[in-house]
C-alpha cells in the first residue's frame, strides 16, 4: 500500500537559521506532490506544488525539491522567523489519481524560536 | 467569497447517535472530500466525490456515509456514533482544471469538532 513519511514530528529551530523537512514515499510513483501549511485550530492552507519534471520550485523564502529516484521532497524555509511556526504537510498526488484520492503525510510540527 | 464553510463547528454526542456534517463550497469545485484528523495521525481520507451524484470511498470510510446531491454540498453521515469517532473533521474542494497552471489546490475548510461520550 501506498505510505507516506515526515520527518520526526517535530523540529525545532532558531530564527534565522533554514528549516528542512522530508517528505519520503513508498510504492507509488506520484506525479506531482503539494505542500500545505497547517496553524493550530485551523484547515490546512496550500503552500507549493512541484511536478515530477520538475527538480526545484521556488516561493519567496521556499524552496522545495522532487527526486523522483530516491522518492523523496524536500521543504526549506530560509531565513525562517517565529511566524514559519506550523505544521506542514506533504502530499503526494499518484500518477492516475485525477479522479480524486489525495493522501497527506502526518506532518511535520516547526517551531522557530528567536 | 466564503470559500468552503463546515457546519457545525463543534458537537456532542452520546454514542449511538447520528449526527450530519454540512460542508458548502461556494467555488464551482467539482471535488469534494472529507477528512479526520486525530493527534499523531495526521489527516485520513474518509470519503470523496468527483462531481455531483458520485461518492467514493477513501482509506479510512467506514462507520461514515456521504451524499453529493449537489454540486455544491457534501455531506457526511454518522448513524451511530462510536467513541473511536472523536476527532476533528476537514472539509476540502478543488477544481477539476487541467494544464500547466493548475496546482490542485486543495481549500479546506476551517473543521468540525466531534466528541463522542
Amino acid at each position: 500500500s501506498q505510505k507516506i513519511e515526515q520527518n520526526s514530528e517535530a523540529l525545532n529551530i532558531q530564527e534565522g537559521k533554514t528549516a528542512t523537512l522530508t517528505c519520503n514515499y513508498t510504492n507509488y510513483s506520484p506525479a506531482y506532490l503539494q505542500w500545505y501549511r497547517q496553524d493550530p485550530g485551523r484547515g490546512p492552507v496550500f503552500l507549493l506544488l512541484i511536478r515530477e519534471n520538475e527538480k526545484e520550485k521556488r516561493k519567496e523564502r521556499l524552496k522545495v525539491t522532487f527526486d523522483t529516484t530516491l522518492k523523496q521532497s524536500l521543504f526549506h524555509i530560509t531565513a525562517s522567523q517565529p511566524a514559519d511556526s506550523a505544521t506542514y504537510l506533504c502530499a503526494p498526488w499518484a500518477r492516475g489519481s485525477t479522479l480524486g484520492r489525495l493522501y497527506f503525510g502526518r506532518g511535520t510540527q516547526l517551531t522557530v524560536w528567536p | 467569497n466564503a470559500g468552503v464553510t463546515q457546519t457545525p463547528k463543534f458537537r456532542v454526542l452520546k454514542t449511538g447517535q447520528s449526527m450530519t456534517l454540512l460542508c458548502a463550497q461556494d467555488m464551482n469545485h467539482e471535488y469534494m472530500y472529507w477528512y479526520r484528523q486525530d493527534p499523531g495521525m495526521g489527516l485520513r481520507l474518509i470519503h470523496y466525490s468527483v462531481g455531483e451524484g458520485t461518492t467514493a470511498k477513501g482509506e479510512v470510510p467506514d462507520g461514515y456515509n456521504v451524499s453529493r446531491l449537489k454540486k455544491q454540498n457534501f455531506l457526511l453521515g454518522l448513524e451511530s456514533a462510536a467513541p473511536s469517532q472523536t476527532s476533528v473533521y476537514f472539509c476540502a474542494s478543488k477544481d477539476f482544471g487541467s494544464g500547466s497552471r493548475n496546482t490542485g489546490e486543495l481549500f479546506f475548510g476551517e473543521g468540525s469538532r466531534l466528541t463522542v461520550l
